[in-house]
């Protein structure tokens, strides 16, 4: 199975900060299956991006990712209040999806 | 517009079996592949496996392999993962997810169920 390690855990932001969240693969990934979902309290996951860089409908073009290989990034702009949650990359490979861990952005 | 309805709560004891249900809505029900994802009490996402609607076919992570079943009843657009033997770390909230056609990401969720697994 390929690992997906997110980093950091945490990230204490302000709002109209620039968050910038790191998803590493174990082996490559092809960028075309490489998602990111947000996830708020008690609520499901929200597709934010697909083919690493692909926004999905209705997402706010303050959200954007990009990267290859190993290493992606979802890069939130400038935070809006709403932001504030759980994020979680996720790839498909070999017939088996995975999830990272999981970013939490906190309110600093 | 598309929708993913999952039934209610279950509260279980050790070595039963659960089922969950996720009725679906406002698309091609054997056109897309529906998968289920776990997530127990403050922890991350667990893929758990899909099963195609079109066809009935299924495919699961190893890890679950052997104590899932996945299932489908066309004539009511509602597919069910059936989890068997439950633990107590079972416990999690399930969700069923519709996978995008050609990059397999998940658009679509349901509201999820939370499993209890308690003696």
């Amino acid at each position: 199975d390929i690992v997906l390690t997110q980093s950091p855990g945490t990230l204490s932001l302000s709002p109209g900060e620039r968050a910038t969240l790191s998803c590493r693969a174990g082996q490559s990934v092809s960028s075309n299956y490489l998602a990111w979902y947000q996830q708020k309290a008690g609520q499901a996951p929200r597709l934010l991006i697909f083919g690493a860089s692909r926004r999905a409908t209705g997402i706010p073009d303050r959200f954007s990712g990009s990267g290859s290989g190993t290493d992606f990034t979802l890069t939130i702009s400038r935070l809006e209040p709403e932001d504030f949650a759980v994020y979680y990359c996720q790839q498909y490979g070999s017939s088996l999806w995975t999830f990272g861990q999981g970013t939490k952005v906190e309110i600093k | 517009q598309v929708q993913l309805v999952q039934s209610g709560a279950e509260v279980k004891k050790p070595g039963a079996s659960v089922s969950v249900s996720c009725k679906t809505s406002g698309y091609s029900f054997t056109g897309y592949y529906i998968h289920w994802v776990r997530q127990a009490p403050g922890q991350g996402l667990e893929w758990m496996g899909w099963v195609y609607p079109n066809s009935g076919g299924t495919s699961f992570a190893q890890k679950f392999q052997g104590r899932v079943t996945m299932t489908r009843d066309t004539s009511i657009t509602t597919t069910y993962m059936e989890l068997n033997r439950l633990r107590s770390d079972d416990t999690a909230v399930y969700y069923c997810a519709r996978a995008r056609l050609g990059d397999f990401s998940f658009d679509y969720w349901g509201q999820g169920t939370l499993v209890t697994v308690s003696s």
